[in-house]
């Protein structure tokens, strides 16, 4: 069974702090992606990578960065938190060689920027 | 552009009543869709994709390419189908998916 796990699933920040979402996968998957979802707007891809060190943008990657050092994580920085960041972040991942284009979440992150 | 297009934000019914949730894109090519679901307090996931051409849950999703839609089924909704419903779309290249803003299920007693 696939597992992607976020490593807070409650985080409440300032604003102007650097802050750190970090997601995990355990089924040596691709493709990895962040999203942030938000009441009215659905889900929005920030940013995603296919393999170790490389990244994608997404639809919204502003103000946002990442990092895959490792196949299996891969890490969403907000250099300087705003409020308008408050929002609940979720990781997916996929690979197609055994589930084409089938997405596996984790179970979210609450980031509320004060 | 890609693009999902989900017109209901709350889509209320009664137990045993017939529900459709509606899901229309916008996509040059040959898409693939899904629907994802989000119950209370767990995590997304999904729910059918249109290739597998299967019900689950009782739910089922046809995709009509001339109407460009892949409406999602259900003959008599239960309480448990209560939920927040993305209807997705994938194009070619790095398997992203391309979400509608979402319908949430309230099925009452």
């Amino acid at each position: 069974d696939v597992k992607v796990t976020q490593s807070s699933r409650y985080l409440v920040k300032r604003t102007g702090e650097k802050v750190f979402l970090e997601c995990v996968q355990d089924m040596d998957h691709e493709n990895m992606f962040w999203y942030r979802q938000d009441p009215g707007l659905g889900l929005r891809l920030i940013y995603f990578s296919y393999d170790v060190k490389m990244k994608e943008k997404g639809d919204i990657p502003e103000g946002y960065s990442v990092s895959r050092e490792k196949k299996e994580r891969f890490s969403l920085i907000l250099e300087s938190a705003s409020t308008n960041q408050t929002s609940m972040y979720l990781c997916a991942s996929t690979t197609p060689a055994v589930a084409k284009n089938i997405q596996y979440f984790g179970a979210g992150t609450r980031l509320s920027v004060l | 552009a890609q693009r999902v297009t989900q017109p209901e934000k709350l889509l209320s019914v009664f137990k045993g009543a017939p529900v459709e949730l509606k899901c229309n894109y916008s996509y040059s090519g040959s898409p693939e869709l899904f629907w994802y679901v989000q119950y209370s307090r767990q995590r997304l996931q999904l729910l059918l994709r249109h290739i597998s051409r299967e019900s689950i849950k009782g739910f089922t999703a046809d995709l009509n390419k001339g109407e460009t839609s892949f409406h999602l089924k259900k003959p008599f909704a239960q309480e448990e189908d209560s939920a927040m419903y993305y209807c997705a779309l994938s194009g070619p290249g790095f398997q992203k998916l391309v979400f509608g803003t979402g319908t949430r299920l309230l099925v009452s007693p």
